[in-house]
């Protein structure tokens, strides 16, 4: 089975821009989760979909979004960016709930100029 | 929420040698606990996992314990490689999902020849 996959892998935007970055879970996995990563606050949960219904959600501003599709595939949406988000934002599939074990992509890494 | 916290920031091991890094975890209602290894520009990579109703639980050169009696997990890897050179993170889960995982700030683990 092939991996969880982000895309795109790299990615430089400027105070203020929006971003939109995407994951596509392991093939039969419903549950996408997203994090962010820094080296200040290291992982930090953002939010979970399942179903295309966002079913969690962490500590994070309305600024970041997000979507699911009815492939399972999901989008993370950052409005108004801030220099603050430049991180390497993850996304990981599990097969039900985020529960079960978590299988993560190789991220993608935000630079906010 | 509570968190998840490692107790060294670097942990440098002989080639060869047994290796162990050590989490404390605070939140005594969390019922599954996972492994991560992370290399650089990489996201995390599952290692193993065990559920609260173990406090044993063995891989493939990996062994995880958990001490629930004083919120103790660590990560045992035997006969250390080059290859196992990462960081290192052990993450919670509360069983209800509502956070997604909680993650500690990770080890580093550096082999020497």
């Amino acid at each position: 089975k092939a991996g969880v996959t982000q895309t795109p892998r790299y990615l430089i935007k400027t105070r203020g821009q929006q971003v939109t970055l995407s994951c596509s879970p392991i093939s039969g996995h419903r549950s996408v989760s997203w994090y962010q990563q820094t080296p200040g606050q290291g992982l930090q949960f953002l939010f979970e979909y399942f179903s295309e219904t966002q079913r969690n959600k962490g500590n994070f501003p309305g600024r970041f979004s997000g979507r699911q599709f009815s492939n399972s595939r999901s989008e993370m949406n950052v409005s108004t960016l801030e220099l603050g988000d430049s991180a390497l934002y993850l996304c990981a599939s599990s097969p039900d709930k985020s529960t079960d074990t978590q299988y993560f992509g190789p991220g993608t890494r935000l630079t906010v100029l | 929420g509570e968190s998840v916290g490692l107790h060294l920031p670097t942990l440098s091991v002989q080639e060869g040698d047994n290796s162990i890094i050590n989490c404390a975890y605070s939140n005594s209602a969390s019922d599954y606990f996972i492994w991560y290894k992370q290399e650089s520009g990489k996201g995390p990579q599952f290692i193993i996992d065990i559920r609260s109703n173990m406090d044993k639980r063995q891989g493939q050169r990996v062994t995880v314990l958990l001490n629930k009696t004083v919120k103790h997990l660590s990560l045992q890897i035997a006969a250390t490689q080059p290859g196992d050179s990462a960081v290192y993170f052990c993450a919670e889960n509360s069983g209800g999902g509502a956070d997604g995982l909680t993650f500690g700030k990770g080890t580093h683990l550096i082999i020497q020849p």
